[in-house]
């Protein structure tokens, strides 16, 4: 049964950069989709972005020129960075394997525990 | 870009039937999903391509899509229910979620 467990940081001060990781264990991060959802205190869920096991990715239009996530098959993690953070990215940030039986489509399971991310100074 | 617009809050009485609403253009034509939040907890998938339900989800969640709806259905609701609840579809490459639905089981 794969799990999912983000890691990093819990602060981060204004204007730098954000980075998380998430190892994937009880399966193989290869041959799958792997996404960064997050969540502020209180609100509703926000997709960041998803990256192919072979590097390709798609992000948020809304986070796209601040983000970059990437992927490391030899260590069964996927990684997430953005950049010159504000007070508005604090949240909750999931890691999420996505699933695609269909063209068109998109699903989300498991969700790691998340992690939250405090920015300020 | 895409919305999906969900009521704030449904109260449901236990054992009766709650549903949930999910409004977006065209939604029918698109495959929607269901994650269910309960407090302090990561989401879980519930329902998935409209109305399937992964293992270990119990058969009394079921869901439904027509036209510009799509509805999550909780039959006989537990305590155990009570929770946030968002939709999702998958439109033009972007992933999109609900503004979320709480359910109130009292």
């Amino acid at each position: 049964q794969v799990q999912l467990q983000e890691s990093g940081p819990g602060l981060v001060k204004p204007s730098e950069t954000l980075s998380l990781t998430c190892t994937v264990s009880g399966g193989s991060i290869s041959g799958d989709y792997w996404s960064w959802i997050r969540q502020p205190p209180g609100k509703a869920l926000e997709w960041i972005g998803y990256i192919y096991h072979n590097g390709i990715t798609t992000y948020n239009p809304s986070l796209k020129s601040r983000v970059t996530i990437s992927v490391d098959p030899s260590q069964n993690q996927f990684s997430l960075k953005l950049s010159s953070v504000t007070a508005a990215d604090t949240a909750f940030y999931y890691c999420a394997r996505r699933h695609r039986d269909f063209v068109g489509e998109a699903y989300f399971d498991p969700w790691g525990q998340g992690t939250l991310v405090t920015v300020a100074s | 870009s895409y919305d999906l617009s969900q009521s704030p809050s449904v109260s449901v009485s236990p054992g009766q039937t709650a549903t949930i609403p999910c409004s977006g253009d065209k939604l029918g034509d698109k495959f929607v999903s269901w994650y269910q939040q309960r407090p302090g907890q990561s989401p879980v998938l519930v329902i998935y391509q409209d109305d399937k339900r992964p293992s270990g989800i119990p058969e009394r969640f079921s869901g439904s899509t027509s036209g510009n709806t799509a509805t999550l259905i909780i039959s006989g609701t537990q305590a155990l229910d009570e929770a946030d609840y968002y939709c999702q579809v998958w439109d033009s490459s972007v992933v999109v979620f609900g503004g979320g639905t709480k359910l109130t089981v009292l």
